[in-house]
């Protein structure tokens, strides 16, 4: 069990808008600006989407926007694009024992 | 350019022990955060420890909480290498390793920016 939860799957067509959420605690998501966002093709290492909740690094496209209300993150793709389709995980900071969590993942569908 | 090369992973028996290494190269090592995260097949990301730097080779460490106790992440700075350590494997443990590394120095909450490539382990019942 994930301590981070995502939806298993979501999908979309090209063009369209998609919301990926990532529901946490009050030990994590709800009280540190600290969630982060990856996109992982298959076969290929993670790569950070967005950071700090809704930060976006350099070269990443301005259709990835991340946001957060109380304990649930989210991340927003407009103008789905076929090379879109991959995993996506959300990641925070915890107080816990552990320092990090990861959600469980979210398949992107591009119909 | 900044590099994160694993290496180490391969096929070892139950009970068994392995050292993963990472070199990293293009920024100032000894001033970042590192991570080792884990990918079993087919299924998510597993944080697994992450170590920070404060003057020696041990640093403070984190894990998680079902892995503290095998697994020993360490770090030296004079040759940016990131280890981890891993002690009485289990059929669990196999997964691709990946060690990671955030854009910021000196900050261990934020996003991972840079990942290696992965080495797989494979632990054998």
């Amino acid at each position: 069990q994930s301590a981070l939860t995502q939806p298993a799957s979501v999908s979309g067509s090209p063009g369209q808008s998609i919301t990926i959420s990532c529901t946490g605690t009050t030990s994590d998501v709800a009280v540190y600006k600290y969630v982060s966002w990856y996109q992982q093709h298959p076969g290929k290492a993670p790569k950070l989407m967005i950071y700090d909740d809704n930060k976006r690094p350099s070269g990443v496209s301005e259709r990835f926007s991340g946001s957060k209300s109380g304990s649930t993150a989210s991340l927003t793709i407009s103008g789905l694009q076929a090379e879109d389709e991959a995993d996506y995980y959300c990641k925070s900071y915890t107080s816990t024992d552990t320092l990090v969590v990861f959600g469980g993942g979210t398949k992107l569908t591009v119909l | 350019e900044v590099q994160l090369l694993e290496s180490g992973g391969k096929l070892v028996q139950r009970g068994g022990s392995l050292r993963l290494s990472c070199v990293a190269s293009g920024f100032t090592f000894n001033t970042y955060a590192m991570t080792w995260v884990r990918q079993a097949p087919g299924k998510g990301l597993e944080w697994v420890a992450t170590i920070i730097d404060s003057g020696g080779t041990t640093g403070n460490t984190f894990y998680a909480d079902s892995l503290r106790g095998r697994f020993t992440i360490s770090r030296d700075n004079s040759k940016n290498t990131l280890y981890l350590q891993m002690n009485s494997l289990r059929a669990e443990d196999t997964a691709v390793y990946y060690c990671a590394s955030p854009g910021r120095q000196y900050d261990f909450l934020t996003g991972f920016d840079y990942w290696g490539r992965g080495t797989l382990v494979t632990v054998s019942s």
